[in-house]
This record gives C-alpha cells, sequence and structure tokens, in this order.
C-alpha cells in the first residue's frame, strides 16, 4: 500500500501563480523526497528534506515538514508553462522510498 | 538521466511470452531498483538489489523476476506475461553513502501485453 498521499490529485493555475501540493504520510520516516515526472519520462529528483528539518529552499521550490502532522507541502513559485508535469512525493523508511499517487499540475499560459 | 539507461523503450508482446526489461547504469551505484506505473497511480516496487550477491521482493513482485548481472546491470524478467501487467516499467539506482538514497530514474521502458 502507498504511504503517501498527494492532495490535491491535479492542479490547474494560470503562469505566474504559485502551487502548492501536499503529502501525507503514516509511519515515521527518515525523510521526504518530492520527484517531478514529466509526461511519461522518468522522475527526476527534485529536494529532499529531513526528518529533523522543517523548511527547505532550492531555486523556486519550497519544501515545508511536519512530523507531528505527518505531512508536507511542495511550494512552486511564480510558476512556468515547463512546470507542467506530475509530483510526487516519496517517504524513505529504514530502506525503501515509498511513493505516492502524485498530483498532476498544469500551468495554463 | 542518461547515466540511466533501459532497453527496450517500448515493447508489445503477447499473452505467456517470456520477456526481458534491461537496465544499465554508469553512475557507480550499488543500490538498483525496478518499480512499474500505472495510469494515474505512483510507482510500486517490484524488486530491489543493495549490491551484486542481494536480491529483495517488493511490493508486488508475483510473475517478475530479477538477475543482477553486474554492479551495472538489473534485468527484471516476466516468466509469463499476463494483460494485467501492461505498464510503464522504471529502473532506478541509489548511492545510500552520497545524498541519502536520492534515487535517479532511467527513461523508462513502455510495456504492452496483448
Amino acid at each position: 500500500s502507498q504511504q503517501g498521499e498527494e492532495d490535491p490529485q491535479a492542479l490547474s493555475i494560470q503562469e505566474g501563480e504559485n502551487a502548492t501540493m501536499n503529502c501525507s504520510y503514516k509511519t515515521s520516516i527518515n525523510n521526504l523526497q518530492w520527484y517531478r515526472q514529466n509526461s511519461g519520462r522518468g522522475l527526476v529528483h527534485l529536494i529532499l528534506i529531513r526528518s529533523n528539518e522543517r523548511e527547505k529552499h532550492s531555486g523556486r521550490l519550497r519544501v515545508t515538514l511536519d512530523t507531528s502532522k505527518k505531512s508536507s507541502s511542495l511550494l512552486i513559485t511564480a510558476s512556468r508553462a515547463a512546470d507542467t508535469a506530475s509530483y510526487f512525493c516519496a517517504t524513505q523508511g529504514a530502506q525503501k522510498l515509498v511513493f505516492g499517487q502524485g498530483t498532476r499540475l498544469t500551468i495554463n499560459p | 538521466d542518461a547515466d540511466v539507461t533501459q532497453t527496450p523503450r517500448n515493447r508489445i508482446t503477447k499473452t505467456g511470452k517470456r520477456i526481458m526489461l534491461e537496465c544499465s547504469q554508469t553512475k557507480g551505484h550499488d543500490r538498483m531498483y525496478w518499480y512499474r506505473q500505472d495510469p494515474g497511480l505512483g510507482l510500486r516496487l517490484i524488486y530491489y538489489s543493495f549490491d551484486v550477491k542481494d536480491i529483495n521482493k517488493g511490493e508486488i513482485s508475483d510473475g517478475y523476476s530479477v538477475s543482477r548481472q553486474a554492479q551495472a546491470k538489473f534485468s527484471l524478467s516476466l516468466e509469463s506475461a499476463i494483460p494485467n501487467q501492461t505498464a510503464l516499467y522504471f529502473c532506478a539506482t541509489s548511492d545510500p553513502s552520497a545524498n541519502l538514497a536520492t534515487q535517479y530514474f532511467g527513461p523508462g521502458t513502455r510495456l504492452l501485453v496483448l
């Protein structure tokens, strides 16, 4: 069964707006990662946040982690057409990554 | 990621046929993984290998087998393909001594079982 559950399943916004995606999980984790997948292609790692971190930034990406609520969010600021993709959270336990079902993000021009 | 390659990229086969999907990596990573992705779903782990002599079942290993021929090569076999194995298959690698097991994915193999 999937560890991470993402919300919303699909998100459509205008170029230039911010996009926020959420991820909830069930068990304790070592870290949480976010990946992007362009249509039909391999996943690309975006950012990793450790269990003892609360916020992390990378360019236009901001990730937060609340271990008490077992949830994380990914914020993409000033969205661009090229950000159109599916975004997956993945939780790292003892050995393996477990992926959520993803959020399909569409950026409209 | 060009450092992880998968062959073939697309494959059509018939029910009952045996097929092999191959994965090669030049990243020098010890850990390799096979996942399948179904439309609208995330990735599910089929098998993983932490080194050449280590093979572990994942979440959905039934109907699949793997072979780790070398550090750089990890093959996935469907002994007798069935239509519900139609999916997108990904190979991935990681180096736990580096960045906390970030995974690097191949481009995927799209498999259709008729």
